[in-house]
């Protein structure tokens, strides 16, 4: 299995602040890599799709990079109904596999 | 748009079943291809299997952990999806998401989760 690892595990900022937050494959995953925001009590959201692609409707502070084992998704400008969980996962092969979040509060 | 809802999660024993079913509205169930995806409590998101078109022959594939106790099925008239869990232990104990595949890979969208509590 591709073991996804994400960094950090959470993370105290500002609003108005840019965050970015990471993540590595085990093995070269090529762009087959998308982001979730997860929020208590409601259905993740996919904001990210092959590494870099936006989802339509998406807010344009969002974006990702990366290609082959490192990735990284990041937050412009912080607002404070960004406060949620974000999660990694790989879409190369299966198993499909996520990392284990990063949690993201307003300091 | 596409809503995806899912119910029938509950407190159950170990060793016992639960079936949990997922409605999609809003869009041609017949072509997509749907999958479970988990979360343990404290725990990140783990994928629990998937479950192709007609299509695609309605090909099942699972996670190590839930192969050969849980089984996905799927009824096109309905535009539901099912998950059959038995022989279920403390550690299935999580909210079950249901998810619709925007390709091959990429969950989109996803619906809220029931919660499967395994415990005596």
């Amino acid at each position: 299995d591709i073991q996804m690892t994400q960094s950090p595990s959470s993370l105290s900022a500002s609003v108005g602040d840019r965050v970015t937050i990471t993540c590595q494959a085990s093995q070269d995953i090529r762009n087959n890599l998308n982001w979730y925001q997860e929020k208590p009590g409601k259905a993740p959201k996919l904001l990210i799709y092959d590494a870099s692609n936006l989802k339509t409707g998406v807010p344009s502070r969002f974006s990702g990079g990366g290609s082959g084992t490192d990735f990284s998704f990041t937050i412009s400008s912080l607002q404070p109904e960004d406060i949620a969980t974000y999660s990694c996962q790989q879409s190369d092969n299966l198993p499909f596999t996520f990392g284990q979040g990063t949690k993201l509060e307003i300091k | 748009e596409v809503q995806v809802v899912e119910s029938g999660g509950g407190l159950v024993k170990p060793g016992g079943s639960l079936r949990l079913s997922c409605v999609t509205s809003g869009s041609s169930f017949t072509g997509a291809w749907m999958s479970w995806v988990r979360q343990a409590p404290g725990k990140g998101l783990e994928w629990v299997g998937r479950i192709l078109s007609k299509a695609g022959g309605e090909t099942r594939e699972y996670a190590a952990p839930v192969k050969g106790r849980f089984s996905i099925s799927r009824d096109d008239s309905k535009a539901t999806v099912y998950l059959q869990m038995n022989s279920l232990e403390t550690e299935d104990t999580a909210i079950y998401y249901c998810a619709t595949h925007r390709t091959a890979g990429t969950f989109d969208p996803w619906g809220q989760g029931t919660l499967v509590t395994v415990s005596s």
